[in-house]
C-alpha cells in the first residue's frame, strides 16, 4: 500500500513553455500532497503543500505564479511550471501523507524536467 | 538554517563492514523518519521513530531517536552492495499534516 505515482518520468521542453506534472495516489486517498524539489547530489528542498480544495501553500522564496499547484482531488496534484527556462531544469518530486499518519510521507519516484 | 545535521555526507565502505550514520538538531521533533533513495528514483521510507530513546530493527538496520528527540542515529551492519544510496533523515514537527525537515543526506557506497 502507500503508492504514489508521478507521470511524466521525464520531460524535456523548450523554454518559454509549459509543462505539467501530475502526481497521483493510487492505493489511498491524500489529503495532502507536497512537492519537492532535488539538484543533484543534493537534499530535498520543500516548495510547497498541496491540501485538496484548497490554495497551496508555498515555502519562502518559491514563485506561485511561476509553480501553478492545482489539488483538486483526494487522489490527483498537479504542478505546472510556467514559462519555463533553463534554470528550472530539475528532478521534481512528490508525496503524499497517510490519513491519521501525517507525519510520514510516501514519495513518487519523481520527474526529471530538462529545459532546453 | 539547516535545522538537520547529517553525518557523514558520504561513506565509502567494503562489503561487511560495519556503519552509522547521524542525525543531530538543535530543534525537537514530534517525529523522526529514515528514507533511502537510489538515483533517480523517489526516496523510500524505512522507519518512523516517535518516542524519544525508542529503538527499531529492520532487518540489518537498527534506528534510534535520541531521548531528547533532538538527534537520531542509524547502524547498518555487515553493509551489502544493495544497500547502497542516499540515506535522508528527515525531522517533523507539530500535528496534524507536518511538512518535513531534510538533512543533506548521506550517501553510502558498497563495494564488493
Amino acid at each position: 500500500g502507500a503508492v504514489v505515482s508521478q507521470h511524466p518520468s521525464w520531460v524535456i521542453c523548450k523554454s518559454g513553455t509549459s509543462v505539467k506534472i501530475e502526481c497521483r495516489s493510487l492505493d489511498f486517498q491524500a489529503t495532502t500532497m507536497f512537492w519537492y524539489r532535488q539538484f543533484p547530489k543534493q537534499s530535498l528542498m520543500l516548495m510547497a503543500t498541496s491540501n485538496e480544495g484548497s490554495k497551496a501553500t508555498y515555502e519562502q522564496g518559491v514563485e506561485k505564479d511561476k509553480f501553478l499547484i492545482n489539488h483538486a482531488s483526494l487522489t490527483l496534484s498537479t504542478l505546472t511550471v510556467t514559462s519555463a527556462h533553463p534554470e528550472d531544469s530539475s528532478f521534481y518530486i512528490c508525496s503524499a501523507s497517510l490519513p491519521g499518519y501525517s507525519y510520514e510521507q510516501y514519495f513518487g519516484p519523481g520527474t526529471r524536467l530538462t529545459v532546453t | 538554517t539547516q535545522l538537520l545535521e547529517q553525518s557523514p555526507q558520504f561513506l565509502s565502505i567494503q562489503e561487511g563492514e560495519n556503519l552509522t550514520v547521524y542525525c543531530n538538531s538543535s530543534s525537537v521533533f514530534s517525529s523522526l523518519q529514515w528514507y533511502r533513495q537510489e538515483p533517480g528514483e523517489g526516496p523510500v521510507l524505512l522507519v518512523t521513530v516517535v518516542t524519544g530513546g525508542e529503538v527499531k530493527k529492520l532487518k540489518r538496520l537498527t534506528f534510534q531517536f535520541g531521548d531528547a528527540r533532538k538527534d537520531s542515529s542509524l547502524h547498518i551492519t555487515a553493509a551489502q552492495p544493495g544497500d547502497t544510496g542516499l540515506y535522508l533523515c528527515a525531522g517533523a514537527r507539530g500535528s496534524g499534516y507536518s511538512t518535513l525537515t531534510f538533512g543533506k543526506g548521506t550517501m553510502l557506497l558498497v563495494s564488493p
